[in-house]
């Protein structure tokens, strides 16, 4: 079964850092996809990023980009140039095989607040 | 634009009540699904659905049914609520599998209480 592992109950970061959110997994699939979410204080989850397990080259969107190393079963989120509204709860997710299609396993979270 | 709306965003229901908890995505997507959200346990899959008429038991199903009687509406069913149902829904909705990334996009959430 896949298991998703996110360390970081809590993080700060101060305004224009940079914060990378750990992630680790579990599976024995050979083909995998991992996702990252956003959930700001209103509760939407918002898709940031996905990185498919025979992907060459990390993914990148603007200022996320996902730090894929297969070999230590890691797949952290990096932010570049922290901004007020990144404050939110961050989650991991890995896509898992049903009978019928496929669903997510989500991570417990992290919580990350940016500081002025 | 990407659309999933859920009927409430709160609600407060007491206990042995039935409850109905509706889900409208407006992207044609043939796979919808329905999460529940606890602190420390992120999101746990309920039902799913690939197809009108079609289920298949998440992770946590009991005490709950799902309805899904047309292609873009789906709905969670608690027949006789209960406190430990206390929780945020989440619905999502997605392509089919096959596409690059099928990834999932979902609602703003009911948070449900109930007493």
């Amino acid at each position: 079964a896949q298991k998703i592992t996110q360390t970081q109950p809590g993080m700060f970061v101060q305004e224009k850092e940079a914060v990378t959110l750990d992630c680790t997994y579990d599976t024995s699939d050979q083909s995998y996809g991992l996702f990252w979410y956003k959930q700001p204080s209103s509760g939407e989850m918002i898709f940031l990023i996905y990185q498919g397990s025979y992907d060459e080259q990390n993914a990148t969107e603007g200022r996320y980009s996902l730090n894929f190393q297969k070999a230590r079963k890691s797949a952290n989120l990096v932010i570049s140039a922290s901004q007020l509204g990144d404050s939110a709860m961050y989650f991991c997710a890995m896509r898992a095989v049903m009978e019928y299609g496929n669903k997510l396993v989500f991570g417990a979270g992290t919580i990350l607040r940016v500081k002025s | 634009d990407v659309k999933v709306t859920q009927s409430s965003r709160y609600l407060v229901k007491r206990t042995g009540e039935k409850v109905f908890l509706e889900c409208v995505q407006d992207m044609d997507h043939e796979n919808m699904f329905w999460y529940r959200q606890d602190p420390g346990l992120g999101l746990r899959l309920i039902y799913f659905s690939y197809d009108v008429k079609m289920k298949e038991k998440g992770d946590i199903p009991e005490g709950y049914s799902v309805s899904r009687e047309k292609k873009e509406r789906f709905s969670l069913i608690l027949e006789s609520a209960s406190t430990n149902q206390t929780s945020m829904y989440l619905c999502a909705s997605s392509d089919i599998a096959g596409g690059y990334t099928d990834t999932q996009y979902f609602g703003p959430g009911t948070r449900l209480t109930v007493l």
